[in-house]
């Protein structure tokens, strides 16, 4: 396992579609975590799961945006009617429970809505 | 509102010269603290971590920070800087089960 993967890494769409990213976390981890960056900015959280359950959501994450774990190993997120302001670099980070544990990130996709 | 604050938004320095980027934070209680980097094109890397003990933490590359719990500060030092630097750093902390970010410095070096 060489780390956090992340699919597509780039993805260009038009405004009013859907869109799903993926992402395989480091096997053994047990959370995973979804963030979102604009240029300019840090990462911002969006949500995490520990295992399947997802155990919160960021109030800045509108409707229209969901995530899945279903095995408790990789990672879905769906972008339902993307917007223009939706157009950000989404990462996705792994870890052991937090504590002492760091988190790994991928590399992200790029999402672009024209 | 509980915060991750980074002075600096952009440094300009030369190589063999000393950094310091500040960081704050707004989390009352017992946090863990980082530092990540993003070299150009490459994903966020960890470049040291302080959960507990010796408040100078030594990561990797030379760098250094140091946890000043009654200044809420975390800043990261080098002593003497190197053209691969160059990057964008971002402090940021963990009080509960997520790590909140700061905005970031991108650091950009002179050769």
């Amino acid at each position: 396992d060489t780390g956090v993967s992340q699919d597509p890494r780039h993805k260009i769409t038009k405004r009013g579609q859907n869109v799903t990213f993926r992402c395989d976390p480091i096997s053994e981890h047990n959370r995973l975590y979804w963030y979102r960056q604009t240029l300019g900015q840090g990462p911002e959280f969006l949500t995490y799961f520990q295992n399947e359950a997802q155990l919160e959501k960021s109030r800045l994450l509108s409707d229209r945006f969901s995530a899945e774990r279903p095995k408790g190993s990789f990672s879905t997120l769906e972008i339902q009617r993307t917007e223009q302001g939706d157009s950000a670099m989404y990462l996705c980070a792994s870890s052991f429970i937090l504590g002492t544990a760091e988190a790994f990130f991928g590399q992200g996709t790029r999402l672009t809505v024209v | 509102a509980q915060s991750v604050s980074q002075h600096n938004h952009h440094v300009i320095l030369s190589e063999a010269a000393s950094l310091e980027l500040g960081c704050n934070y707004s989390y009352g209680g017992t946090v863990n603290l980082f530092w990540y980097v993003q070299y150009p094109g490459q994903h966020l890397q960890l470049l040291l971590k302080y959960f507990s003990g010796d408040p100078l933490v030594k990561g990797i590359k030379g760098f250094e920070a140091e946890f000043i719990k009654s200044k809420f500060s975390f800043n990261l030092r080098k002593p003497s800087v190197q053209w691969s630097d160059t990057a964008e750093y971002f402090c940021a902390v963990n009080p509960d089960d997520k790590i909140i970010f700061g905005k970031g410095t991108r650091l950009h070096i002179l050769p």
